[in-house]
């Protein structure tokens, strides 16, 4: 079956420095894969969407990757700040059309 | 503002209840998605609809039922035969199924059975 893995639950950093995100997916080839921010008892909001004929998306200070070889997708956040802490979720494309969610990382960026 | 509207915030259920949660889009988006999100797991599909009077089981839909009568409205019912039905509800919606440009989440449904 798809499955989906985002290594890290959380991940602690210090304030200017870059957060790095993993997503690693198995047993499908998404087309396209997304990323979203979700904050405490929010819905998630879409950040960037990131198709298998691109390596890298940038929108501002993140950055996503797409290596459909190693089935892997990067999610960077330069300069970091504390309004950044939240928790980032993976969606690749599903065979199906649907996307299906990672369990997200939860960054907390500290000052 | 388009965007999605979910109600009640907060809604408690007695045991063998049926209760069903709100969910409304003025994005004129054609797909719309019921999530369910527990702590420490994805969030988990139960039901998907792509055209009015036209919807899908997913992962989990046993226990749940919907309707989809209008484009704009994507009510979800939570019925006695689902058995543990405490979670965080989420209604999405897309202007098709691929969501190739991202799903507009509403703002959740914090159900609890007392």
């Amino acid at each position: 079956s798809q499955k989906i893995e985002q290594n890290s639950e959380a991940l602690n950093i210090q304030e200017g420095k870059t957060a790095t995100l993993t997503c690693n997916y198995t047993n499908y080839s998404p087309a396209y894969l997304q990323w979203y921010r979700q904050d405490p008892g929010r819905g998630p909001v879409f950040l960037l969407l990131i198709r298998e004929n691109e390596k890298e998306k940038r929108k501002e200070r993140l950055k996503v990757t797409f290596d459909t070889t190693l089935k892997q997708s990067l999610f960077h956040i330069t300069a970091s700040q504390p309004a950044d802490s939240a928790t980032y979720l993976c969606a690749p494309g599903g065979s199906q059309g649907n996307l299906i969610f990672g369990k997200g990382t939860k960054l907390s960026v500290k000052p | 503002d388009g965007g999605i509207t979910q109600s009640p915030k907060y809604l408690f259920r007695k045991e063998g209840q049926n209760v069903t949660l709100s969910c409304e889009q003025n994005l004129n988006h054609d797909a719309m998605y019921w999530y369910r999100q527990d702590p420490g797991q994805g969030l988990r599909l139960i039901y998907y609809s792509q055209i009015v009077n036209d919807f899908q089981k997913g992962d989990i839909a046993e226990g749940y039922s919907v309707s989809r009568e209008k484009k704009e409205s994507f009510p979800l019912t939570v019925t006695s035969a689902q058995k543990n039905p405490t979670a965080f509800y989420l209604c999405a919606s897309s202007t098709n199924r691929q969501g190739i440009y991202g799903y507009t989440f509403g703002s959740g449904t914090r159900l609890t059975v007392v």
